[in-house]
């Protein structure tokens, strides 16, 4: 099992839709998760922390399952501007190190 | 306003040559790290310094070196450049141990011919 893995998509979805990605992570000792977001041929920028209970900021959704190893990223009303490709990240096993999922694309259409 | 730097933003070379990426941070963070991104793979984790004098190998560590003589930078070396190094490479700070925010450079496209 890959450390960590998404859908690479890609999720091709109109303004205003709801879409959810989905991430898994093999090492049960990670402690902090993270969601990055990328655009074409630019640097990776982080989008969002995600917590135990659950986080929102504005139209982004973030929750965590330990218990499944799952990671979930929920985005609401979407903006032309939120096509980009969005990185799962996870902690390492001794917490030194980030892990990057390979991405899940989004293009939002008009 | 701080930030994170990488020279050259392009760069060609030949298999066999010896090439050093530079990456400069003005955020005084102690933790630097140097990542690959490919298609198919994600960014790997190339080498990482917390500290001056202090570096450590990464998941794809081989066929690169890395130097940390001060807080502001640390070069990427790749000894011998191969075909296979052909890739974006990013640099990447935090201020705390690997587990926080990582702030990126703009990237450096390398091809090896």
């Amino acid at each position: 099992r890959k450390e960590v893995e998404q859908d690479p998509g890609p999720f091709n979805v109109p303004e205003g839709a709801t879409v959810a990605f989905n991430c898994t992570y093999s090492n049960s000792a990670s402690q902090s998760f993270f969601w990055y977001r990328q655009d074409c041929r630019k640097e990776p920028k982080l989008l969002m922390s995600v917590y135990s209970s659950g986080n929102e900021d504005g139209r982004f959704t973030a929750q965590l399952n330990r218990a499944s190893q799952y990671i979930s990223l929920l985005i609401r009303d979407s903006k032309l501007s939120d096509s980009a490709t969005y990185l799962c990240v996870v902690t390492n096993q001794a917490g030194t190190a980030l892990i990057f999922g390979k991405g899940t694309t989004l293009s939002v259409s008009s | 306003d701080a930030e994170i730097t990488q020279s050259p933003r392009h760069k060609i070379t030949e298999t066999g040559r010896q090439v050093t990426l530079a990456c400069h941070q003005t955020w005084n963070h102690n933790n630097m790290f140097w990542y690959r991104q490919d298609l198919g793979h994600g960014l790997r984790l190339i080498h990482y310094s917390y500290g001056v004098q202090d570096t450590n190998k990464g998941e794809v560590s081989d066929g690169y070196s890395v130097s940390r003589s001060n807080t502001e930078d640390l070069p990427l070396t790749l000894e011998s450049a191969a075909s296979s190094q052909t890739s974006v490479y990013f640099c990447a700070s935090s201020d705390a141990a690997g587990a926080n925010e990582q702030y990126f450079g703009p990237g450096t496209r390398l091809t090896v011919t």
